[in-house]
C-alpha cells in the first residue's frame, strides 16, 4: 500500500537552532515528494517539492529537504527556526501515474523563544 | 487576487439537511480537487476533476456529489448531513501542462453537523 509517515507527533526547538521533520514515504515508481505547511484555522501552503535532480531541494521561508532514495526519506529542515514557523507540517507524496496526493498525519512544530 | 477560494468558510447545519461548498481557481488550472480533513488533522483526497471530468473517485459515500461547471469551478454538494461529516474541507487546483505540478490549496470550510 502506498504511505507516508510522519514519525512524530510534535516536534520541540528553540528559536535559532536548527530543525529537523522526518518523513518516510512507500510507494512504487518513482515519487513526486512535497511538503505543506498549515498555520492555525488557515488552508496549506506550499513549501517545497522534489521532482527530479538534485537530492537537496530548497523552499519556501529558508525550509528545504533532503530526497534520500536507499531510506525512502524527505526529512524537511531549517538551519535556524523562528518562533513564526511553529504550525503542523505535513509531507505528501505523489504516485507517478495519479495525480492524488497522499499526506501523512502531520507534524506539529512548535518553536520556543 | 485569491489563487483557490472557497465559500463559505463557515458553515453549521444540522443533521440530515443537504449544502454546498463552492470553490473557485483563478490560476488557469486543468485539474481540480477536493479533500478532507478529520479532527486529528488527517488529510485524505475525495474527488478530483481534469477539464470538467471526473478522474478519482475514492470511497467517498454517494451522499457527497462533486459537479464541475467549468474548469475554474468545482462544487461540493452533500446530502442527508451526518454527525460524521463535520470536518474541514480543502478544494486544491493543479495544472498538467508541463508535467506534474504543485497543487495550491484553499483556505477550507469548516462544516459542523449537529
Amino acid at each position: 500500500a502506498q504511505s507516508v509517515a510522519q514519525p512524530e507527533d510534535q516536534v520541540n526547538v528553540a528559536e535559532g537552532n536548527p530543525l529537523t521533520v522526518k518523513c518516510t514515504y512507500s510507494v512504487s515508481g518513482n515519487p513526486y515528494l512535497f511538503w505543506y505547511v498549515q498555520y492555525p484555522n488557515r488552508g496549506l501552503q506550499f513549501l517545497l517539492k522534489y521532482i527530479t535532480g538534485d537530492n537537496l531541494v530548497k523552499g519556501s521561508y529558508g525550509f528545504e529537504a533532503e530526497f534520500n532514495k536507499s531510506q525512502t526519506s524527505f526529512h524537511l529542515k531549517k538551519p535556524s527556526a523562528l518562533v513564526s514557523d511553529s504550525a503542523l507540517y505535513f509531507c505528501a507524496v505523489r504516485p507517478f501515474n495519479t495525480d492524488k496526493l497522499i499526506f501523512g498525519t502531520g507534524t506539529r512544530l512548535q518553536v520556543f523563544p | 487576487d485569491t489563487a483557490v477560494s472557497q465559500t463559505p468558510k463557515y458553515l453549521v447545519t444540522q443533521m440530515g439537511n443537504d449544502k454546498s461548498i463552492k470553490c473557485e481557481q483563478n490560476l488557469g488550472h486543468d485539474t481540480m480537487y477536493w479533500y478532507k480533513q478529520d479532527s486529528k488533522k488527517f488529510l485524505k483526497i475525495m474527488f478530483s476533476y481534469n477539464n470538467k471530468e471526473l478522474i478519482i473517485n475514492e470511497t467517498v459515500p454517494n451522499r457527497f456529489s462533486p459537479k464541475s461547471p467549468d474548469k475554474a469551478h468545482l462544487n461540493l454538494h452533500i446530502n442527508s448531513l451526518e454527525l460524521g461529516d463535520s470536518a474541514v474541507y480543502f478544494c486544491a487546483s493543479s495544472t498538467t501542462r508541463g508535467g506534474r505540478e504543485t497543487q495550491y490549496f484553499g483556505p477550507g470550510t469548516r462544516l459542523l453537523v449537529l
